[in-house]
């Protein structure tokens, strides 16, 4: 268990809709960061906040938005939502290596399926 | 974006023979590295990691391995076992906190 979590595990929703996937980091930490994984793409960096900023935008579609909250858990709001959206999305918040630089650790991730 | 390939997508490789899994990064300004581990239905986990000041980090029963020359990484894991069956991603970061990550390559073990 990384203690990472997110919910809901699965989201089944149809073209057009708007889901919400929640995320809660590793007590302690103050980042956290949003993956899309999908079969064709590999895990693909969307967005990063830290202690609830953002600090770092990947790939993240305008369709797309997220917010850390004042408790450190965030959310990523996915509107719009088009038959390619169906991914796995994942969570990750980070501690800082002995190597010298920042391991994330993740969440077992959200799938996603839009019909 | 980045170019981070894997060599191989899929391996397989006897219970008890060493693994090693290869990795091709394309960006010479990458400073810090990672393997990660995913198993099925589950997120990535962390494997371990390596910075460019070093060519070689070990962990339990692995090894990685940094050639910055050609901009190549390895990861090795001895006694490979049924439990090690998994996709392996490297990734890479050239500073902030971005990582660019491969495709995977999915490990096989066969007992």
């Amino acid at each position: 268990d990384s203690g990472v979590t997110q919910t809901p595990k699965h989201l089944i929703t149809a073209t057009g809709q708007r889901v919400t996937l929640r995320c809660s980091p590793r007590s302690g930490d103050l980042s956290v960061y949003w993956y899309q994984q999908s079969l064709d793409q590999g895990l693909q960096f969307l967005i990063q906040y830290y202690n609830g900023e953002e600090r770092a935008k990947g790939n993240i579609l305008e369709r797309f938005s997220a917010q850390q909250f004042p408790d450190l858990h965030s959310e990523l709001n996915l509107s719009s939502l088009e038959l390619g959206d169906s991914a796995l999305y994942f969570c990750a918040s980070s501690a800082h290596s002995l190597a010298g630089g920042d391991i994330q650790y993740f969440g077992a991730g959200t799938r996603l399926s839009v019909l | 974006g980045e170019s981070v390939g894997l060599h191989l997508p899929t391996l397989s490789v006897q219970e008890g023979d060493n693994s090693i899994i290869n990795c091709a990064y394309s960006n010479s300004a990458s400073d810090y590295f990672i393997w990660y581990k995913q198993e099925s239905g589950k997120g990535p986990q962390f494997i371990i990691d390596i910075r460019s000041n070093m060519d070689k980090r070990q962990g339990q029963r692995v090894t990685v391995l940094l050639n910055k020359t050609v901009k190549h990484l390895s990861l090795q894991i001895a006694a490979t076992q049924p439990g090690d069956s998994a996709v392996y991603f490297c990734a890479e970061n050239k500073g902030g906190n971005q990582f660019y990550f491969g495709t995977g390559t999915s490990l096989t073990v066969i007992p």
